[in-house]
């Protein structure tokens, strides 16, 4: 397997526009997580997804965040409109686990995606 | 709320033991685990400990006293690949990180 696929790598744009980040998780894998890494918060789980439902979306920052998944092998995490302090390293990672805890010791991470919002 | 503290940065030599304590408050708790990451790439999972005491996996010992609030990662027999850093984790109702530590093996 591929393992988990993000693109793009690199991201850079200009203040007030949209961004999309994409993720392909591990074939089978049934969760699947958005984190943000920053030099000051350091890594943040912003929503995780289980079969494609939103499961917990309570660390997206705001409004201007959404993440979708639309079927099993593909999910987006959107910023519209981008602002500068959204830059940051964005994780994508899936896992198998059966439930609760064990997701967690499951999880496969992505390569990332650095944004940088000017 | 979650807290979660760790040292910033820790310095060992080859060979050496280096010894990552994490301390923490949290509102429930189901599982604290350890991450590596490299510099540029992205965390892989190092240890999970859900009940007090040592988990142990080659080279790295995790521990846990939950009582205490407090864990540790133990790094034997230091490796240059090591020179990582380390992430604490806390699940209660969702997956909370502490800052990281970030560990230099020197020569």
């Amino acid at each position: 397997d591929a393992g988990v696929i993000q693109s793009p790598r690199h991201e850079v744009t200009e203040m007030g526009q949209e961004v999309t980040l994409r993720c392909k998780p591990i074939s089978g894998h049934d969760y699947l997580f958005w984190y943000r890494q920053t030099m000051m918060r350091g890594l943040e789980l912003l929503i995780y997804f289980n079969n494609n439902v939103p499961i917990d979306d309570s660390g997206m920052p705001e409004d201007r965040f959404s993440a979708k998944m639309p079927n099993a092998s593909f999910s987006t995490l959107k910023i519209q409109p981008s602002e500068p302090r959204d830059s940051a390293v964005y994780f994508c990672a899936s896992s198998s686990g059966t439930s609760g805890t064990e997701v967690y010791n499951e999880q496969f991470f992505g390569p990332g995606t650095r944004l940088t919002v000017l | 709320g979650q807290n979660i503290d760790q040292p910033t940065e820790m310095t060992a030599t080859e060979g050496a033991i280096v010894q990552i304590n994490c301390t923490y408050q949290t509102s429930g708790f189901n599982g604290l685990f350890w991450y590596q990451q490299h510099a540029g790439e992205a965390p892989t999972f190092l240890s999970y400990n859900v009940l007090d005491g040592l988990e142990e996996k080659g080279r790295f010992s995790s521990f846990l006293s939950r009582s205490k609030g407090y864990s540790y990662l133990l790094l034997k027999e230091l490796q240059m690949k090591d020179s990582a850093s380390y992430l604490c984790a806390v699940h209660d109702y969702k997956l909370s990180f502490g800052a990281g530590t970030t560990v230099t093996v020197r020569a």
